[in-house]
C-alpha cells in the first residue's frame, strides 16, 4: 500500500529554534517524495522535492530509505514559516500522488 | 493569472442533489488531479486525467465522476449528495502525468445541508 504518515498535527516552536517536521512513508517501489506548503490565505504550493536535493527558504529534506522517512528540517525557524505543511509521495507503479494529513507549524515570536 | 482556476468558490446544496465543480488547469498543463479535503482526513486523492484520459483513480465514490474535456478543463460531478460529502475540493494541474510538481487551485468549498 502507498501511505504517508505525518504524526504531528501541530508543531509549535519559538522563533530561532530548529524545526523538524516528520514524514514517514510506505511504498514498495522507488518513491518520489515532496513537501507542499500552504500559507494562510494562499494556495497549496510545492516547497521542495527530494530529487532536486535543494534548499528552499532554508528548508531541507533528506530521503532516508532505510527508515522510510523524509523529514523536513530548518535550523532556525522564522515567524513567516508558520503554515500547514504536507508531505506527499508519488508512486510510479500506481501513478498516484498521495498526501499526508499535514502538520501545522506555528512559530511563536 | 494563468494559474489553476476553480469555480464556484462556494457551493451550498441539499442532500440528494447533484453538483458540478469545474477546473481550468494552468496554461500548458495537460494533467488534472482532484482531491477532497475533509476536516480530519487531509487531502484524499480522487482521480487524475491526462490529456483527456483517466490515468489514476483513488478513493472516489461511485456517486462521483469526472472528465477532462478537449480544451483540458475538467469537471467533477457529485451526485446523491450526503452530509459527509461536505468538504473542500481541490483541483491541481501539472505538465506531465508522472510525478511532476502540482499547481493547486483555491478549491471549492461544498456544504451539504
Amino acid at each position: 500500500a502507498q501511505r504517508v504518515t505525518q504524526p504531528e498535527k501541530l508543531l509549535s516552536v519559538f522563533k530561532g529554534a530548529p524545526v523538524e517536521l516528520k514524514c514517514n512513508y510506505s511504498y514498495s517501489g522507488s518513491p518520489e517524495l515532496f513537501w507542499y506548503v500552504q500559507y494562510s490565505r494562499q494556495r497549496l504550493q510545492l516547497l521542495l522535492r527530494h530529487i532536486s536535493r535543494e534548499s528552499i527558504k532554508g528548508f531541507t529534506a533528506d530521503l532516508n530509505k532505510g527508515e522510510t522517512s523524509f523529514h523536513l528540517k530548518k535550523p532556525f525557524a522564522q515567524e513567516e514559516d508558520s503554515a500547514m505543511y504536507y508531505c506527499a509521495l508519488y508512486g510510479g507503479a500506481t501513478n498516484k500522488l498521495i498526501f499526508g494529513t499535514g502538520t501545522l507549524l506555528a512559530v511563536q515570536p | 493569472d494563468s494559474g489553476v482556476t476553480q469555480t464556484p468558490k462556494h457551493l451550498i446544496t441539499a442532500t440528494g442533489q447533484r453538483v458540478t465543480l469545474r477546473c481550468s488547469p494552468r496554461s500548458g498543463d495537460l494533467s488534472v488531479y482532484w482531491y477532497q479535503q475533509s476536516l480530519d482526513q487531509g487531502l484524499q486523492f480522487l482521480i487524475q486525467y491526462y490529456n483527456g484520459e483517466e490515468r489514476a483513480k483513488g478513493n472516489i465514490l461511485e456517486r462521483f465522476s469526472a472528465q477532462q474535456f478537449p480544451d483540458l478543463h475538467s469537471e467533477l460531478n457529485l451526485s446523491s449528495l450526503e452530509l459527509g460529502d461536505s468538504a473542500l475540493y481541490f483541483c491541481a494541474s501539472s505538465v506531465e502525468f508522472k510525478g511532476s510538481p502540482l499547481h493547486f487551485g483555491n478549491g471549492t468549498r461544498l456544504t451539504v445541508t
